[in-house]
């Protein structure tokens, strides 16, 4: 069945930092991917997407490429904020139409200032 | 769109009492989900519809959970009787189409059983 990898967390990173979270998929065919982000006491919300291989997913400074040939659509940003601290979550639809979205367990990322 | 609506906020009861939880979803989505958030297990779909009709239920975790969606507007998720393993946060969320596109989610419902 489908399924999505991501790295355990927590994540500790000093405001400016590079952050990468990594997300593997095993999906058949050809899923649309998807990185969900969950602030402290909200909903999940959508942070990107992206529906076919080599697009790349950008919204609020966060990218993540849609990489076929590794099934990975890893999660970054050049420079974090203290405001990014959240959980993402990786996710994936295989597009049939009638299945919801299998997400990753989440990642919990902590920003410092 | 207000987004999802879900109530309560918050709830607290007492072991073997009825919990009922209430979701809105979007107008004009046609598929809605209740998913359960707690620290040991993550994110855990309970149950999903389409078009008002469950499709699965296979993550309804026993008998004691129960849901409905007796139109487009409006589900619920009840418990029966709760314990204090049932604690967590509730959420649902609906989409347009199914899982092919974005599913947005409520703020949820934090319950405790005591």
């Amino acid at each position: 069945g489908n399924s999505v990898t991501q790295m355990e967390g927590p994540v500790t990173l000093s405001e400016e930092a590079f952050l990468t979270i990594n997300c593997t998929y095993t999906a058949t065919g050809y899923p649309s991917l998807f990185w969900y982000v969950q602030y402290p006491g909200e909903g999940l919300q959508l942070l990107l997407k992206a529906t076919k291989a080599d697009d790349k997913g950008s919204n609020k400074g966060f990218e993540a490429t849609y990489r076929k040939e590794t099934t990975s659509f890893h999660l970054e940003k050049g420079s974090v904020q203290v405001s990014d601290s959240a959980v993402y979550f990786c996710a994936l639809s295989d597009r049939s139409g009638n299945t919801p979205l299998v997400f990753g367990k989440g990642t919990r990322l902590s920003v410092i200032a | 769109d207000a987004g999802v609506i879900q109530s309560p906020r918050h709830e607290v009861t007492e072991m073997g009492q009825e919990v009922t939880l209430r979701c809105k979803p979007i107008s004009g989505h046609n598929s809605l989900f209740w998913y359960r958030q707690t620290m040991m297990r993550g994110l855990e779909l309970l149950i999903y519809f389409n078009n008002n009709v469950p499709i699965d239920d296979s993550g309804m975790p026993e008998d004691r959970f129960s849901a409905k969606m007796p139109n487009a507007s409006f589900s619920t998720l009840k418990i029966q009787p709760s314990e204090p393993r049932d604690s967590a946060v509730y959420f649902c969320a609906s989409s347009l189409d199914g899982g092919n596109t974005e599913a947005f989610f409520g703020q949820g419902t934090r319950l405790t059983v005591v």
